[in-house]
């Protein structure tokens, strides 16, 4: 238990439905962070919050929409995905950005049909 | 840009073996480096990281890694081990300028009864 908890553990979607993944801790971290983990790929970095502000969008596609409404509270809203964005999508937090050690959820699996 | 390889996709070794999980990365400057753990469905769990100094570091669960500057190396060892430890393993560079971390592609660790 790393103190970061996320919502659900798994979930299956059409390509046009829309679902929420949620994400949330209470260590008192200022940043948060999305990653997806891809079979066979590293650990890509998706947001990075700051304070609830968005200080990091590594290139990820509209379809895929940040919301962070406190400090302790992360979302990704998803539409329209494509099979290809299955994946485990992590959550993770620090303290702030420049903070190196960074605390894991247990991730959402998610499968595209 | 920082970059972290992990030249082994997948390692079998016995119960009661030693380990050694391989980690190159390139980086600039001086590397803040980490090893995080993940289990089969579950999220990372940081084993151990390395910042300054000593250059032999002490982590969770009985690993250690040693940093070799001159082989741009951060080595995971264990001497004996577990059947629990079965899991994933990654190997990450944290970039201070960028102000977040690079995971390599994770070795997975099979241990024989």
């Amino acid at each position: 238990e790393t103190g970061v908890t996320q919502t659900p553990r798994h979930l299956v979607m059409g390509m046009t439905n829309k679902k929420s993944l949620k994400c949330e801790q209470h260590l008192g971290h200022n940043a948060m962070y999305w990653y997806k983990q891809s079979a066979k790929k590293p650990l890509e970095l998706m947001f990075v919050y700051n304070f609830k502000e968005q200080t990091e969008n590594n290139s990820v596609p509209s379809r895929f929409s940040p919301e962070c409404p406190n400090s302790s509270h992360l979302f990704l809203h998803l539409h329209t995905l494509q099979p290809e964005d299955s994946a485990l999508y992590l959550c993770a937090s620090s303290f702030g950005p420049g903070d190196t050690e960074a605390f894991f959820g247990q991730g959402t699996r998610l499968t595209v049909v | 840009a920082q970059s972290v390889t992990q030249p082994d996709i997948h390692i079998t070794v016995s119960e009661g073996a030693s380990l050694e999980l391989r980690c190159n990365y390139s980086y600039g400057a001086t590397p803040y480096l980490f090893w995080y753990v993940q289990s089969p469905g579950q999220g990372l769990q940081l084993l151990l990281k390395y910042f300054s100094g000593d250059t032999l570091v002490q982590g969770i669960k009985g690993f250690e890694a040693e940093f070799k500057r001159s082989q741009s190396s951060f080595n995971l060892r264990k001497p004996s081990v577990h059947w629990s430890d079965a899991a994933e393993y990654f190997c990450a560079v944290y970039s201070g300028s960028a102000r977040q971390l690079t995971f390599g592609s994770g070795t997975q660790l099979t241990v024989l009864p």
